[in-house]
């Protein structure tokens, strides 16, 4: 049993380009959701999904874009990154709302 | 979102309980109390989980005022590998994966 699987675990980027992270779970979980963890801070929601085609924003969606074709994944588009957005970037997933909810282990992105 | 606020760090003995404490003075009769703690370089692991009542398991237990404005992360027996950075949030029922993380407590667990 896998969990949630996040790919890759590291990435660089220059400013202005393009970049999808991967976010996979296995655990048949209907919850999907992004985080981002700046240095020092809690974790930020990005955007959040409760089934596949049905995505929400969270509290900082601005230059993020998601989709849930399937209920296995929930990809996460950088349209056009920014120094901003360097971060570390943390898929989770749960089978229901009140229950607890599984990570990964993180893509650390970095944007010159 | 109802806030919790939470001390920065602790320091702990190996082998000693670690109590660690909660307030949520604004919380909603909905609202669980979720711990979740984060080990260097890894993603959040949840810890426990509750309502109204004290919860255990085989990793914490988890004591709740009866006010339900503050709770208590109790570890029995601090490890070395407790060592982490403990969040309580307040998690309302139907919010899906909609965890609010604070800043946490560092525990610093020593020899």
């Amino acid at each position: 049993n896998a969990g949630v699987t996040q790919t890759p675990k590291f990435q660089v980027l220059k400013t202005g380009q393009s970049m999808t992270l991967q976010c996979a779970q296995d655990m048949n979980h209907e919850y999907m959701s992004w985080y981002r963890q700046d240095p020092g801070m809690g974790l930020r929601l990005i955007h959040y999904s409760v089934g596949a085609g049905i995505t929400d924003q969270g509290e900082v969606p601005n230059g993020y874009n998601v989709s849930r074709s399937t209920t296995e994944d929930f990809p996460l588009r950088l349209l056009s990154a920014a120094p901003s957005q360097t971060s570390v970037y943390f898929c989770a997933s749960s089978y229901e709302d009140d229950t607890e909810a599984f990570f990964g282990q993180g893509t650390r992105l970095t944007v010159v | 979102d109802a806030k919790t606020t939470q001390p920065n760090s602790m320091e702990s003995n190996e082998e000693e309980p670690v109590h660690l404490p909660c307030n949520h003075s604004t919380i909603s009769g909905t609202d669980y109390i979720h711990w979740y703690r984060q080990l260097p370089s890894q993603g959040p692991e949840y810890v426990i989980h509750g309502l109204t009542s004290n919860v255990n398991n085989r990793m914490a237990s988890l004591a709740i005022a009866e006010d339900r404005k503050s709770s208590t992360l109790i570890l029995h027996r601090a490890t070395l590998r407790d060592a982490a950075v403990y969040y309580c949030i307040l998690r309302d029922s139907g919010t899906a994966s909609k965890l609010t993380f604070g800043t946490g407590t560092r525990l610093q667990v020593t020899l």
